[in-house]
């Protein structure tokens, strides 16, 4: 079963910074915190991931709470790309897939 | 980043048919693959765990018998969907596991999918 809870959908505005939430309250001292994300008709793509410090790359910044209870994934200027479902995913070994958010990018 | 891929992208086949799709890892070795099946608006199910050179661990529910896998190398895991029905139909995605040198987790990479479409 999946261990995240992630909300169903969300828009944001093109240009704006997307924020999206994730609970993993059951997350384990060994299980990194990994977000994908999958245009539709493709495979996921790897977005980042991390422990417990926040994490920065050129796609996305990850922020996770000191007790490691949720995280939220920001794109800090959304495009129309961006448009996608994005998975929160707490990874040891294999991954489960929850439902994901489906971001919508608004013109 | 690691690349994986699939063939084919897309198949149409005919009911009773056995299709085989291959998952390719291009650029790593990945003892371990995952293989996962996605119905329209749905979520990623995994169905099953290849380990290079053993047998596959298969998600509760999954049929073995209907759903082969075979990982004999290294850098392939196939997929062999047998005596195919029309709700066999589905996204069938793969990915690659690559033990990160020197870290404890596994990064884990996806192909881009297969369409398959029984008749």
């Amino acid at each position: 079963d999946a261990k995240t809870t992630q909300p169903p959908s969300m828009d944001c505005a093109e240009g704006r910074a997307a924020n999206l939430p994730c609970n993993h309250s059951t997350i384990s001292g060994n299980e990194y915190v990994y977000w994908y994300r999958q245009i539709h008709s493709q495979g996921p793509q790897y977005i980042i991931h991390g422990l417990k410090n926040n994490e920065t790359n050129e796609m996305a910044s990850l922020i996770i709470t000191e007790d490691r209870k949720s995280s939220t994934l920001i794109l800090p200027h959304a495009t129309l790309r961006d448009t996608a479902v994005y998975y929160c995913i707490v990874q040891y070994q294999k991954v489960t897939f929850g439902t994901g958010t489906k971001l919508q990018v608004i013109p | 980043g690691a690349v994986v891929s699939q063939h084919p992208s897309r198949v149409i086949c005919k009911s009773g048919t056995s299709v085989k799709i291959e998952c390719r890892s291009l650029d790593f070795q990945a003892t371990t693959m995952f293989w996962y099946r996605q119905f329209p608006k749905k979520s990623l199910m995994l169905m099953a765990t290849s380990n290079e050179g053993s047998k596959a661990t298969y998600e509760q529910g999954v049929e073995k018998d209907k759903f082969l896998i075979n990982h004999a190398s290294l850098t392939l895991s196939t997929l062999t969907v047998t005596s195919a029905h029309p709700e066999d139909s589905s996204f069938y995605i793969c990915s690659a596991n690559e033990q990160a040198f020197g870290t404890k987790y596994n990064e884990q990479f996806f192909g881009p999918g297969t369409r398959l479409t029984v008749l």
